[in-house]
């Protein structure tokens, strides 16, 4: 099974900062990789497809990046709406599986 | 705009049986994959299952694999889980989730549903 280990586990940022949130895959995931936003009582919402795409209706203040085993997030300029939880994740084309980052919490300063 | 629904959560006794509904609309429920993701409270998020867009390929982490089943009715547009031998550690809210047509991401999720395994 192959293991998203994210980093750091708390990010602690002022409104108009840049984030930069690390994923690494305990073996190459080439670039199918996955970025997902999750605010307190919502589900989850795909932000990045593919390392680097963004989903329909994402600002362009989210970026992806990466390939292989180390990606990155990155937020341009923190807006308000954007203290939340991140997860990435993988899927592997065989065995099917589909696994999830631990998540990285950002958080206001 | 798509919908997702989920529901038929609850509390269940160590051993126990629950099944899952997910009411689909908005889109052209029998062209897509789905997918049940779960959420222990304050944890992070697990794959549970996938089914096919023509049912014809259903897939489960070792976690659930032999216990739960994933099934799909698109008369219905509606997408099931039916879970058994149920665990305290399959505590957890219980999303629905599209599949990204044929990617393997997830591009729309329901509310969740709270199952709660305890005696």
């Amino acid at each position: 099974e192959i293991v998203l280990t994210q980093s750091p586990a708390t990010l602690s940022l002022s409104p108009g900062e840049r984030a930069t949130l690390s994923c690494r895959a305990s073996q190459s995931v080439s670039s199918y990789l996955a970025w997902y936003q999750q605010k307190p009582g919502q589900a989850p919402r795909l932000l990045i497809h593919d390392a680097s795409n963004r989903a329909t209706g994402i600002p362009a203040r989210f970026s992806g990046s990466g390939s292989g085993t180390d990606f990155t997030l990155t937020i341009s300029s923190l807006e308000p709406e954007d203290f939340a939880v991140y997860y990435c994740q993988q899927r592997s084309n065989w065995p099917p599986g589909f696994t999830f980052g631990g998540g990285t919490k950002v958080e206001i300063k | 705009q798509v919908q997702l629904v989920e529901s038929g959560g609850g509390v269940v006794q160590p051993g126990g049986s629950l099944r899952l509904s997910c009411a689909a609309s908005g889109f052209t429920f029998s062209s897509y994959g789905m997918h049940w993701v779960r959420q222990a409270p304050g944890k992070g998020l697990e794959w549970v299952a996938f089914i096919r867009y023509d049912g014809s390929t259903k897939n489960y982490p070792d976690s659930v694999k032999g216990r739960f089943t994933i099934s799909r009715d698109d008369s219905k547009n509606t997408l099931y889980l039916q879970m058994n031998s149920l665990r305290a550690e399959d505590t957890a809210f219980y999303y629905c989730a599209k599949d990204r047509s044929g990617t393997y991401y997830f591009d729309d999720w329901g509310q969740g549903t709270l199952v709660t395994v305890s005696s």
